[in-house]
């Protein structure tokens, strides 16, 4: 059972554009949210998390929304740079060890 | 910080053939360690995780198994390894009073 879901494979988006990756979840019992970038052959990177106490966090060219009503999260990276064309990892946790991770969406960055 | 360290990177291995994967971390102690698969084109499964020696707990039936030998140390092994074990093997940690999860460089194997 997916708990957690990235329901748009791929995204391409122009240098210097915004990219939004969009995330839903349907355990209300996750309070905690994770983005990871992932390059080819490599481990992910962590990028930036959200409590459920809070419904936004920003760290420099990327930001984290949460929606709880909706149960929904997006990532928003401005502005694209090439090197941020990877593909990024939704996740959540309820606190008990795991992460329940979403699918993936492939960001391409085009010049 | 802490680092993660898995080996080899890359494995070729026969159907049937026995398969041990390492995976070592520095700069944290009692940490939560976890294995990871990614399928090609695939999510992140959770195979295994840790939360101390010798404590292991199993996500899914499957043809591997863990161990735990000394806190900074994770093994994952197989006694006869499937075509479908081939993927991409990931170790990551978690420290204590965190909810981040931090990965290693991973493991890409092949079963032919």
């Amino acid at each position: 059972d997916q708990q957690v879901k990235q329901n748009s494979p791929s995204l391409s988006v122009q240098e210097g554009r915004i990219s939004i990756l969009n995330c839903d979840y349907t355990n209300s019992m996750f309070d905690y949210f994770l983005w990871y970038k992932k390059y080819p052959a490599e481990g992910p990177t962590f990028l930036i998390s959200i409590s459920s106490i809070k419904d936004k966090n920003e760290d420099g060219r990327f930001t984290v929304f949460l929606n709880k009503s909706a149960k929904h999260l997006s990532l928003h990276i401005v502005p694209s740079q090439p090197g941020d064309s990877a593909v990024y990892f939704c996740a959540a946790s309820s606190n008990d060890y795991k992460l329940s991770f979403g699918a993936g969406t492939t960001v391409t960055v085009r010049a | 910080s802490q680092t993660i360290h898995q080996w080899p990177a890359t494995l070729v291995q026969p159907v049937g053939s026995p398969l041990s994967l390492e995976c070592t971390v520095e700069g944290t102690s009692n940490p939560n360690l976890y294995w990871y698969r990614q399928a090609a084109g695939r999510g992140l499964q959770l195979l295994f995780y840790s939360v101390g020696i010798g404590q292991i707990s199993s996500e899914v039936p499957q043809n591997l198994s863990a161990s735990r030998p000394q806190d900074r140390q994770f093994i994952l092994s197989s006694k006869k390894l499937l075509l479908s074990d081939s993927g991409f093997y990931l170790c990551a940690l978690k420290q204590g009073g965190s909810e981040t999860q931090y990965f290693g460089p991973g493991t890409r194997l092949l079963v032919l």
